[in-house]
């Protein structure tokens, strides 16, 4: 299994409040990505990574920003979270940038 | 822009029987195309991919062919186990550029396989 841990792996929290969820990886790959799942959307990417410090955004980016300082972190910060934020976010990696993604094993966030 | 569409689920079988998830996608160039498998409580597994017209991806006894003509990519099985019972997305992804190996997913198929 790639090497990839997401923390927290559950949170909830209040209308409003910031909300930082942290990817690691162990794997030095160079792309990766933000994505959120919610029923009859299937996975939703909302940014994503191409290097240290390169960061774009991607379908579902509004309330959602992220930060890469190094290799192994990408963060995704909700700096105002809302009830429509609920939802289980994943991290993937991806060595080559050619599609074939690597899944962190999800956070679950309820927004309440 | 891209996108991807998946039959409508949820999908039940029996033990042994036949499986197919359709898939038909729309994109620019020449995508790549992608099958992932999410078991319960898990993250999302690559189950199989193919990067051209007329491949075929195949793992652990599931097999896509990638049909250019119809622009689809159906997900196969010819007997499916109660282990399989899984969501399944298709996906699709186009290569090199500016496109970062960014994935597009159709909204998956939940699988349930009785013994």
């Amino acid at each position: 299994d790639a090497g990839i841990t997401q923390s927290p792996r559950h949170k909830v929290t209040e209308t409003g409040t910031p909300v930082t969820l942290r990817c690691h990886q162990t794997e030095n790959h160079r792309y990766m990505y933000w994505y959120r799942q919610d029923p009859g959307h299937g996975l939703r990417l909302i940014h994503y990574s191409y290097g240290v410090k390169d960061t774009d955004k991607g379908e579902v980016s509004d309330g959602y920003s992220v930060s890469r300082s190094k290799t192994e972190d990408f963060l995704l910060t909700l700096e105002s979270a809302t009830s429509s934020q609920t939802s289980v976010y994943f991290c993937a990696i991806s060595l080559q940038g050619a599609g074939e993604q690597y899944f962190g094993p999800g956070t679950r966030l309820t927004v309440t | 822009g891209n996108s991807v569409t998946q039959m409508e689920g949820p999908v039940t079988l029996s033990e042994e029987a036949f499986l197919t998830i359709n898939c038909t996608y729309t994109a620019t160039g020449y995508p790549s195309l992608f099958w992932y498998v999410q078991y319960p409580g898990e993250g999302l597994q690559l189950l199989l991919k193919a990067t051209k017209a007329d491949d075929k991806g195949s793992n652990k006894g599931f097999e896509a062919t990638y049909r250019k003509e119809t622009t689809s990519f159906h997900l196969e099985k010819g007997s499916v186990q109660v282990s399989d019972s899984a969501v399944y997305f298709c996906a699709l992804s186009n290569a090199g550029g500016t496109s970062y190996g960014k994935l597009t997913f159709g909204q998956g198929t939940i699988l349930t396989v009785h013994p």
